[in-house]
């Protein structure tokens, strides 16, 4: 789990703040992800990154915001967010589309 | 179009019998298999993953997963259950045909295995 680290572990933000979540992995992965897992529902992806360059949008609204800066930091932007968004927000990597190694989670509350 | 079912929400099994975690998916091409763990307020786990080869997967902490093609399920196993596997178990599923640089996994809605001492 030290391989892929996420900040912060936990988050409480108003329906109108704007924040951000960090995600960082160590493990020379050329693949990065967003995941939503909520309460009794699969794990949604939300956002694919390769080599920099977004390779998959699976139709998240347009107040989630995703960063790539580089092959080792994944950001995701937050606006304007709704109650429903509450969820744990979960980063992974790979090399290539092979196995994906997550983080730990970031726990968001949206009040 | 790829899927991946886990029929059984809730898995109990008291410590030291052997345990099975279920898992069938769909595919239109060959499939590339993985499981997870995630224990509480924590991100996923790999455990192990078929691509292709034998049939019986060994991966972390004793578990085990056999593929079998004509089924169509990939199940976890382990020969002797401990207190500390309890935690949340997922299934995921890619197509070798999902294309090229297609990172999609699907994954299962997860079983919850309680073992009991």
């Amino acid at each position: 789990e030290t391989g892929v680290t996420q900040t912060p572990r936990h988050l409480v933000m108003g329906m109108t703040n704007k924040k951000s979540l960090k995600c960082e992995q160590h493990l020379g992965h050329n693949a990065m992800y967003w995941y939503k897992q909520s309460a009794k529902k699969p794990l949604e992806l939300m956002f694919v990154y390769s080599l920099e360059e977004r390779v998959e949008n699976n139709s998240v609204p347009s107040r989630f915001s995703p960063e790539c800066p580089n092959s080792s930091h994944l950001f995701l932007h937050l606006h304007t967010l709704q109650p429903e968004d509450s969820a744990l927000y979960l980063c992974a990597s790979s090399q290539e589309s092979g196995e994906q190694f997550f983080g730990p989670g970031t726990r968001l509350t949206v009040l | 179009a790829q899927s991946v079912a886990q029929p059984e929400d809730q898995v109990n099994v008291a410590e030291g019998n052997p345990l099975t975690v279920k898992c069938t998916y769909s595919v239109s091409g060959n499939p590339y298999l993985f499981w997870y763990v995630q224990y509480p307020n924590r991100g996923l786990q790999f455990l192990l993953k078929y691509i292709t080869g034998d049939n019986l997967v060994k991966g972390s902490y004793g578990f085990e997963a056999e593929f079998n093609k004509s089924q169509t399920s990939f199940h976890l196993k382990k020969p002797s259950a401990l207190v500390s596997d309890s935690a949340l178990y997922f299934c995921a599923v890619r197509d070798e045909h999902s294309g090229a640089g297609s990172y999609q996994l699907t994954f299962g809605k997860g079983t919850k295995l309680s073992v009991i001492p």
